[in-house]
């Protein structure tokens, strides 16, 4: 089955505890993205990758880091959460600059 | 820098109308424009896509146009019902050095039964 999966679906961490969120894509997309979602501010890219090892920032990239070493993985970094990146986190994928594939979403609380 | 307006925010009709969801953007350069359902607490499911050349899509009970030059996209969804309830979102793909998706903020719909 093509799909974008994410690990782990829900994470609850404390300020400053360094943390990943895998995404994976089963479909040899080479465009791969990521968003937050936030009640009132809606969808926000954070990062988004035109295919391996090429990476480039978002509207709100300040406190995440991204790498794209294979076709199929684009891992979301936080090197030291704070509160405010609490939020609803979805990874997408496709074929550039096609329809969006996106995975089930990563509901992130930092205390 | 692209906005995409989606209004009213939300939306309640009866059981059976036909309504027209509305999406506004503000730069016509774009690579496509597509419309998305999203329950709460879910992802996204992808309902249509239209290519910045096309002007219109459809898929069973809904039909998407586009008219890039004035900025605006129409989600129809014919004969609502319960199960249509949901967020609807619309997303523009942009051209240019920043190539990525603008979301508006979602129409909320809910359909009484």
């Amino acid at each position: 089955e093509a799909q974008v999966t994410q690990n782990p679906r829900y994470l609850i961490t404390v300020t400053g505890k360094k943390l990943t969120v895998t995404c994976s894509q089963n479909m040899n997309h080479e465009y791969m993205s990521w968003y937050r979602q936030d009640p009132g501010l809606g969808l926000r890219q954070i990062y988004y990758s035109m295919n391996v090892e090429v990476t480039d920032k978002g509207d709100v990239p300040e406190g995440y880091k991204v790498s794209r070493k294979e076709k199929r993985n684009f891992p979301l970094i936080l090197e030291s959460p704070s509160p405010n990146q609490t939020s609803l986190y979805f990874c997408a994928s496709s074929f550039f600059p096609n329809e969006q594939f996106f995975g089930p979403g990563t509901r992130l609380t930092v205390l | 820098k692209q906005e995409v307006t989606q209004i009213p925010a939300a939306l309640s009709v009866p059981e059976g109308e036909n309504l027209v969801l509305n999406c506004s953007f503000t730069d016509s350069a774009i690579y496509n424009l597509q419309w998305f359902r999203q329950d709460p607490g879910k992802g996204l499911t992808s309902l249509l896509l239209i290519q910045s050349s096309q002007r219109e899509q459809t898929s069973g009970r809904l039909n998407a146009s586009l008219d890039k030059s004035s900025g605006r996209s129409t989600l129809y969804i014919a004969a609502s019902q319960p199960g249509d309830s949901a967020t609807y979102l619309c997303a523009v793909f942009n051209t240019g050095a920043n190539s990525k998706l603008t979301f508006g903020k979602g129409i909320t719909l809910s359909v009484r039964p």
